[in-house]
């Protein structure tokens, strides 16, 4: 069965600041896709990015990285100098191609208070 | 930019009333789906729509729900007689291939 972990419940920073966030993923599929959303006080689900298990390789965006490790089912999400904007809640979610049915699982999400 | 549009944005119902949801996928993708997000809680799977019919539900999605897609560009949940356990967010999404989602922005959902 696929899972999705996110060890932090909830983490604050002071602005400029970088701050991780953890995700470390469970499956069997050797297709699947890994995302990080953004949810911001106002509810909506912002897509930070999706990743598929084929590349390996970190991605950087600005002030956000990822970090991918297939060896410990990891895909961690990086903010360099923080600021109070990125104060949300943070999922991390798991799609495999072939789970049909519940195929997009989010893990609990980490809560990230960013203090000017 | 396609996006997936939901409507209303917030909806108040009193318990025991129905409510429908609505969204418009992307207009070329095949799979439709709802997810549900009670406040500060994760987001959880509710059902999958393709081919004009349900492919997976979760134990969740009881005999109150329902889904439906009445022309072809609309995507509907309807549940029948809201319970204040009903309150949450509501998300819909929908995909052209099973692993390349797109969300809506949500419809909160606030049962009286």
């Amino acid at each position: 069965a696929q899972k999705v972990t996110q060890a932090q419940t909830e983490i604050s920073v002071v602005e400029k600041e970088d701050v991780t966030l953890d995700c470390v993923y469970e499956t069997r599929d050797t297709t699947y896709y890994l995302f990080w959303y953004k949810q911001p006080p106002s509810g909506e689900l912002v897509f930070l990015i999706r990743r598929n298990s084929f590349d390996e390789q970190n991605e950087i965006s600005g002030r956000y990285s990822w970090n991918f490790q297939k060896s410990t089912s990891s895909f961690n999400f990086t903010i360099t100098a923080s600021q109070v904007v990125d104060s949300a809640v943070y999922f991390c979610a798991l799609s495999e191609e072939f789970n049909y049915g519940q195929n997009f699982v989010f893990g609990p999400g980490t809560r990230l208070s960013v203090l000017p | 930019e396609p996006e997936v549009t939901q409507t209303p944005s917030h909806q108040v119902t009193q318990m025991g009333q129905e409510v429908i949801l609505r969204c418009v996928p992307i207009s070329n993708h095949l799979y439709f789906y709802w997810y549900r997000q009670i406040l500060g809680q994760k987001v959880e799977f509710l059902v999958s729509f393709y081919n004009n019919e349900i492919s997976e539900k979760s134990e969740i999605f009881d005999d109150q729900f329902s889904v439906e897609r009445p022309d072809g560009s609309n995507f509907t949940l309807k549940i029948r007689s809201t319970k204040l356990e009903d309150s949450a967010m509501y998300f819909c999404a929908s995909s052209e291939a099973r692993t390349d989602y797109t969300f809506g922005s949500g419809t909160r959902l606030t049962v009286v």
